[in-house]
């Protein structure tokens, strides 16, 4: 079946330090996918995106990596910040743009 | 400016009344959708429309009725509301049905006691 997970829901980190967030997805045939981010009260909020004929895309402080072969997702932030504490989703498009989401991590960031 | 805008952001009402929340964005988007998450933060989709079409209904009980009057109004009506449906009900939009990013709204909160 279809499902996008993640391996730890929770994630304390070290300001300044790099964060490194997992997925793992099981469908094959997917071919875009996405990390938002939800801070409390708000919501998911875009952050970065790939295509599947990509490996590797990156942002300001963000680096997503893609492994198609293990279909495995990361998202990686540099130099994490408090502003950074929030739950981060995975996410795969699936037809007609429907996303589906993975479980979601809390990013906790301590100064 | 708000890009997609929801109301009410918290709606408190009992079992067995019926109520609606409000979705408008002004991103001249063409699909919208609702999604709910639940008290474990899970995202699942329920509706998408695009412009005004019904494209996606989530084996979503018949309770919950999507209208849409235009391509940038998604409304969510829930008739004899449960206490299951409690939960962060979120509108979003893109641009275009696939391969795109959506932009959510900040969400409903409904309570049902």
């Amino acid at each position: 079946g279809e499902s996008v997970g993640l391996h730890l829901p929770t994630l304390s980190v070290q300001e300044g330090d790099n964060s490194i967030i997992n997925c793992a997805y099981s469908n094959s045939a997917s071919d875009y996918f996405i990390w938002y981010k939800q801070e409390s009260g708000k919501g998911p909020q875009f952050i970065i995106d790939i295509r599947s004929n990509m490996d590797k895309r990156q942002g300001q402080r963000v680096t997503v990596l893609l492994n198609k072969t293990v279909k495995h997702l990361s998202l990686q932030i540099a130099a994490t910040q408090p502003g950074d504490s929030a739950v981060y989703f995975c996410a795969r498009a699936g037809g007609y743009n429907k996303l589906i989401f993975g479980a979601g991590t809390r990013l906790a960031v301590h100064p | 400016d708000t890009a997609v805008s929801q109301t009410p952001k918290y709606l408190v009402t009992q079992m067995g009344n019926d109520k609606s929340i409000k979705c408008e964005q002004n991103l001249g988007h063409d699909t919208m959708y609702w999604y709910k998450q639940d008290s474990k933060k899970f995202l699942k989709i329920m509706f998408s429309y695009n412009n005004k079409e019904l494209i996606i209904n989530e084996t979503v009980p018949n309770r919950f009725s999507p209208k849409s009057p235009d391509k940038a109004h998604l409304n969510l009506h829930i008739n004899s509301l449960e206490l299951g449906d409690s939960a962060v009900y979120f509108c979003a939009s893109s641009p275009r049905e696939g391969g795109s990013p959506l932009h959510f709204g900040n969400g409903t909160r409904l309570t049902v006691t």
